[in-house]
């Protein structure tokens, strides 16, 4: 069947640096595709989203791109900080008509090293 | 802060019990969604709601049911509680017409013994 799925389990990465995280899709016929972010203990928390008729979407710190050539999505995280350390999920809504059927993927664990 | 709530946190329960899952909102969404997450992996959608009275099933086949009956609260139980059911279950609400964002709940820890 169709799945959202990321292409790394965990990324670690030198606090500064900047952090890619990447996510492949396979429903071409996704109206968006949106971000979160889950620390311990919590609920995911929405970081961004992007339209599938955009490829670039930019927030404080985080950009996202999209491209729907390869149906491949990806989070970039600038001068990342030890706050940043979660895991990642990317979401795509799978509904119909915009009844934002929100469908997640596995998850990509972000570490970030001093 | 998301105005959504969970009860309770933390479960745990033996087998064949009958048990209910609390999800409450105060943002007066439509939509609200039941989510299953095992440890480090990914959120499975079990149900979904487009409003009062409105109940679907999610991608992921679940042995629960939920309710509608006010806008604000989104009730998930199950009848008998099995092992099988130990998870952590995340509630969410969104309004499309203020965009994508699905504000989530703490979650519930359960676990069946």
């Amino acid at each position: 069947g169709e799945s959202v799925g990321l292409h790394l389990p965990t990324l670690s990465v030198q606090e500064g640096d900047n952090s890619i995280i990447n996510c492949a899709y396979s429903n071409s016929a996704s109206d968006y595709f949106i971000w979160y972010k889950q620390e311990s203990g919590k609920g995911p928390q929405f970081i961004i989203d992007i339209r599938s008729n955009m490829d670039k979407r930019q927030g404080q710190r985080v950009t996202v791109l999209l491209n729907k050539t390869v149906k491949h999505l990806s989070l970039q995280i600038a001068a990342t900080q030890p706050g940043d350390s979660a895991v990642y999920f990317c979401a795509e809504n799978r509904g119909t008509s915009g009844t934002y059927k929100y469908i997640f993927g596995t998850g990509t664990r972000l570490k970030v090293l001093a | 802060e998301a105005d959504i709530y969970q009860t309770p946190r933390y479960l745990v329960i033996g087998t064949g019990k009958k048990i209910t899952l609390e999800c409450s909102q105060t943002m007066g969404h439509d939509k609200m969604y039941w989510y299953q997450q095992d440890p480090g992996m990914e959120l499975h959608l079990i149900h979904y709601s487009y409003g009062v009275n409105s109940t679907e099933k999610g991608d992921l086949s679940s042995e629960s049911t939920v309710s509608r009956i006010r806008t604000e609260h989104f009730p998930l139980t199950l009848e008998s509680a099995r092992p099988s059911h130990t998870s952590q279950y995340l509630c969410a609400s969104s309004d499309p017409g203020l965009g994508t964002e699905a504000f989530f709940g703490q979650g519930t820890r359960l676990t069946v013994v």
